[in-house]
């Protein structure tokens, strides 16, 4: 199948700084990902959809400015986490859709101190 | 809107078990339902779908059958393998859009020797 990738798969910051993640489909184009974010022991919630040439459509109470999102490229697409604070600390889990089935990214672990 | 609960893990077996792990759905309609699975350090692999009442769909000896009377999709294996430990999460799509999927809390398969 299909193969998407995730970097880095963990990441340790400072509160107050930014992270960038990315999200890539290597042996296909998606003009369309999904970003998730998963708690422990909880579900994984779709945050946001990113487009390719075009804004991101972002889901009921996620914040835009706080999760920035780029899809520069028909192979990638970024999630930065601006002014990160502890409450962000998550799994952050990517996917992207190829002949009608999700492929979704290792997931990258988030600890902000 | 549409939902999944899924019976709380850790699910402890010995080597050639049966494995039950329930999943009940609420959802307009009769969307398609999915098994989705995450080996130790991997992304999400689809394991199998349904995508109509009735359908039994299988996979690697898995198997699950759509049943609208009781909105299960109840997931099963006659005999586990170590190699089936892994975090399994039912899924479905959420209203709208195919590509957007709404996923239990997962349920984490530990089986031993």
């Amino acid at each position: 199948g299909a193969v998407v990738s995730q970097h880095p798969s963990r990441v340790i910051c400072k509160s107050g700084t930014s992270v960038k993640i990315e999200c890539r489909s290597l042996d296909f184009q998606a003009t369309t990902m999904f970003w998730y974010r998963q708690f422990p022991k909880k579900s994984l919630m779709l945050m946001a959809t990113s487009n390719e040439g075009s804004k991101a459509t972002y889901e009921q109470g996620v914040e835009k400015d706080k999760f920035l999102i780029n899809h520069a490229s028909l192979t990638l697409s970024t999630l930065t986490v601006t002014s990160a604070h502890p409450e962000d600390s998550s799994f952050y889990i990517c996917s992207a859709p190829d002949h009608n089935e999700q492929f979704f990214g290792p997931g990258t672990r988030l600890t902000v101190l | 809107g549409n939902s999944v609960t899924q019976m709380e893990g850790p699910v402890t077996l010995s080597e050639e078990a049966f494995l039950t792990i329930n999943c009940t759905y609420t959802a307009t309609g009769y969307p398609s339902l999915f098994w989705y699975v995450q080996y130790p350090g991997e992304g999400l692999q689809l394991l199998l779908k349904a995508t109509k009442a009735d359908d039994k769909g299988s996979n690697k000896g898995f198997e699950a059958t759509y049943r609208k009377e009781t909105t299960s999709f109840h997931l099963e294996k006659g005999s586990v393998q170590v190699s089936d430990s892994a975090v399994y999460f039912c899924a479905l799509p959420a209203p709208g859009g195919y590509n957007k999927l709404i996923f239990g809390a997962g349920t984490r398969l530990a089986v031993h020797p």
